[in-house]
């Protein structure tokens, strides 16, 4: 069974620009969640997705949005770039959001460096 | 607000022997998850071990094994005859049952296994 897969690995972008990173969860999961990863603030909750709804999100402005397909993959799109915006995004999936067994599975992040 | 502490930056142990490392959480919810996850230094988050605040028996998974104390409110992780692959930055982290995906994370605990 194939994992959680992130496209792309690693991105290098200008301030300033915008910036649009996929997730593809394991088949038959239909949670997925990002997450932010930055030395100084380590792991930061963005949003989730459950079928095509954002069902929580995080402390982040409005330059980060997301959105989640039909057949479960999801996007995040980060508008304006800013210097504090390079860290490594991770994405999981989840067969759903509820029940006490919800184990997340995490993809290997979108390396975002923005210059 | 729920509030992860992992208050080990960094620690060592010889090959072969057992490690523990400290997590303490905060939180008011009565119903919750904790989480452990290990992050080699290629940034995939692998999900080790889960603790459901109502599970009487502290969980267990292969060389993992998860110390609840709930009257502390400390959720520490024991690896057992550890190996060189198992040096790593590893996190604790919870959720919430009425959060649905969203975990909180620690500040992660870097371990070295020496040869």
């Amino acid at each position: 069974k194939a994992g959680v897969t992130q496209t792309p690995r690693y991105l290098i972008k200008t301030r300033g620009q915008q910036v649009t990173l996929s997730c593809s969860p394991i088949s038959g999961h239909r949670s997925v969640s990002w997450y932010q990863q930055t030395p100084g603030q380590g792991l930061q909750f963005l949003f989730e997705y459950f079928s095509e709804t954002q069902r929580n999100k995080g402390n982040f402005p409005g330059r980060f949005s997301g959105r989640q397909f039909s057949n479960s993959r999801s996007e995040m799109n980060v508008s304006t770039l800013e210097l504090g915006d390079s860290a490594l995004y991770l994405c999981a999936s989840s067969l759903g959001p509820t029940g006490k067994h919800y184990e997340q599975y995490f993809g290997p992040g979108t390396r975002l460096t923005v210059t | 607000a729920q509030k992860i502490t992992q208050t080990q930056p960094g620690m060592f142990v010889q090959e072969k022997e057992a490690v523990t490392l400290d997590c303490t959480y905060d939180t008011s919810d009565q119903s919750y998850g904790l989480f452990w996850y290990k992050q080699p230094s290629s940034g995939e988050m692998i999900f080790l071990i889960y603790q459901g605040s109502y599970d009487e028996q502290n969980a267990t998974e292969g060389r993992y094994s998860l110390n609840f104390q709930k009257a502390r409110k400390s959720a520490n992780l024991v690896i057992s005859a550890s190996q060189l692959g198992d040096s790593a930055m590893y996190f604790c982290a919870m959720r919430a049952d009425n959060q649905g995906g969203k975990l909180i994370f620690g500040q992660g605990t870097e371990l070295s296994v020496k040869p």
